[in-house]
């Protein structure tokens, strides 16, 4: 099974600022995904991380907004760019090997 | 209408009931069904993976999958304190590893 850590674990940002979200999988994977979990809700799917290329982002998620990174195939970078308050969500990295591990997620907070 | 819909409970039985959680879809394409639980402040851990109708059964656990009418469930038997959790169901077509998942369901089982 693969083993995926996340940094920070938590955080709380100020509006207008910008969070970078780390993702180390202990593994080679090829696919590579980030949801939101926003209060009380499910998981919705922002992006798959594509290695080498750009990442494909699901309807109502855009590129400016959530900047996405791949630079090798053990990790992988989510920014969740000029925050609002409406941004406070649990963001939680995936990787699929045979069936989907989930990382311990970032609990983000915009007051 | 959500692709997924799951009642979210919350959903409150006492030690040694039988749960019985369910999830519709109106989706054909998915092929793959899951359920994880999620503790409070962690990420989701796979429980159950079927890709088939019927029944598959894991110990206390059985999930049920019926595709003609779009249903799955999940049962857990001799439900335990350490079982109270957030549980989601599932579900992708061919493009493994992006998942869609219910609304989750809070159960709680007291002593």
């Amino acid at each position: 099974s693969a083993v995926i850590s996340q940094k920070p674990s938590r955080d709380i940002c100020q509006r207008g600022t910008s969070l970078t979200i780390q993702c180390q999988v202990d593994s080679q994977v090829t696919m590579m995904f980030w949801y939101r979990q926003q209060p009380g809700q499910s998981l919705t799917l922002i992006a798959t991380a594509n290695q080498g290329s750009e990442a494909t982002y699901e309807s109502g998620f855009v590129i400016d907004k959530f900047p996405i990174s791949r630079p090798n195939l053990t990790f992988s970078t989510l920014t969740v760019s000029n925050m609002s308050p409406e941004d406070s969500s649990i963001y939680l990295c995936s990787v699929f090997q045979t069936e989907a591990f989930f990382g311990q997620g970032t609990r983000l907070t915009v007051v | 209408q959500k692709e997924v819909e799951q009642d979210p409970g919350p959903l409150s039985v006492p030690e040694g009931a039988i749960v019985s959680l369910n999830c519709t879809y109106s989706n054909s394409a998915f092929q793959y069904f899951m359920w994880y639980r999620q503790y409070s402040r962690k990420g989701p851990e796979l429980l159950m993976y079927t890709y088939s109708s019927g029944n598959k059964e894991d110990g206390r656990f059985t999930a049920q999958v019926d595709k003609s009418s779009k249903y799955i469930s999940l049962f857990i038997r001799d439900s335990q304190p350490s079982d109270s959790a957030t549980y989601l169901c599932a579900m992708s077509g061919t493009s493994y590893g992006k998942l869609t998942f219910g609304q989750g369901t809070i159960l709680t089982v007291h002593p």
